[in-house]
């Protein structure tokens, strides 16, 4: 069975910029997370979605946004990019509910100009 | 979620078994214990979970004491492949609410095997 893929794999935006990142869940997930990864704050949730409804949300301001698409496929959206959301993203699927293991994707690397 | 405690750093001899320690003294009876480690600049790899009992697979041996404070992952001849930070999480067995789809990462055990 194939894993979490992520797309892409790397990216380069300048300040201000908005971007999206996609998420492919393994085959039969119906639920996503998606955590930022950073040097000094090390991994922090986003958010989880389950059958299209985001169902948790960490403490990201209102710029952070995601969705979830009824293949189960997931985007998340960072618009008016600053420096400091220079990241790995990374999406997680588990089967169906959030007490199943998640299993991670390879993460997308974002760099802010 | 019950917080996690583990050594900030660890060395294991290639061949030899790498065993990372992890307290979760204030851990609930419905909290299971999770092991994930990262390999540099990638995704974090599931190792293995455990609620009460000792568990094994392929990858590693968990095992959790008594009182369920602490565990130990055990990885019993470790390569350089291993190399990686590993990570112990602890979280309730029927996540829901704020808790959906939440995993807490702490700083997790830098493991460095040598040659």
């Amino acid at each position: 069975k194939a894993g979490v893929t992520q797309t892409p794999r790397y990216l380069i935006k300048t300040r201000g910029q908005q971007v999206t990142l996609s998420c492919s869940p393994i085959s039969g997930h119906r639920s996503v997370s998606w955590y930022q990864q950073t040097p000094g704050q090390g991994l922090q949730f986003l958010f989880e979605y389950f059958s299209e409804t985001q169902r948790n949300k960490g403490n990201f301001p209102g710029r952070f946004s995601g969705r979830q698409f009824s293949n189960s496929r997931s985007e998340m959206n960072v618009s008016t990019l600053e420096l400091g959301d220079s990241a790995l993203y990374l999406c997680a699927s588990s089967a169906q509910g959030s007490w199943e293991t998640q299993y991670f994707g390879p993460g997308t690397r974002l760099l802010v100009l | 979620d019950a917080k996690t405690t583990q050594p900030p750093s660890m060395d294991c001899a290639e061949g030899r078994a790498a065993n990372l320690p992890c307290n979760h003294s204030t851990i609930s009876g419905n909290e299971y214990v999770y092991w994930y480690r990262q390999i540099h600049s990638q995704g974090p790899q599931y190792i293995i979970h455990g609620l009460k009992n000792n568990e094994t697979n392929e990858m590693a041996s968990l095992i959790i004491t008594e009182d369920r404070k602490s565990s130990t992952l055990i990885l019993p001849h470790a390569t350089l492949r291993d190399t990686a930070v590993y990570y112990c999480i602890v979280r309730v067995a029927n996540a829901g609410g704020t808790s959906y789809g939440k995993l807490t990462f702490g700083q997790g055990t830098i493991l460095t095997v040598h040659p």
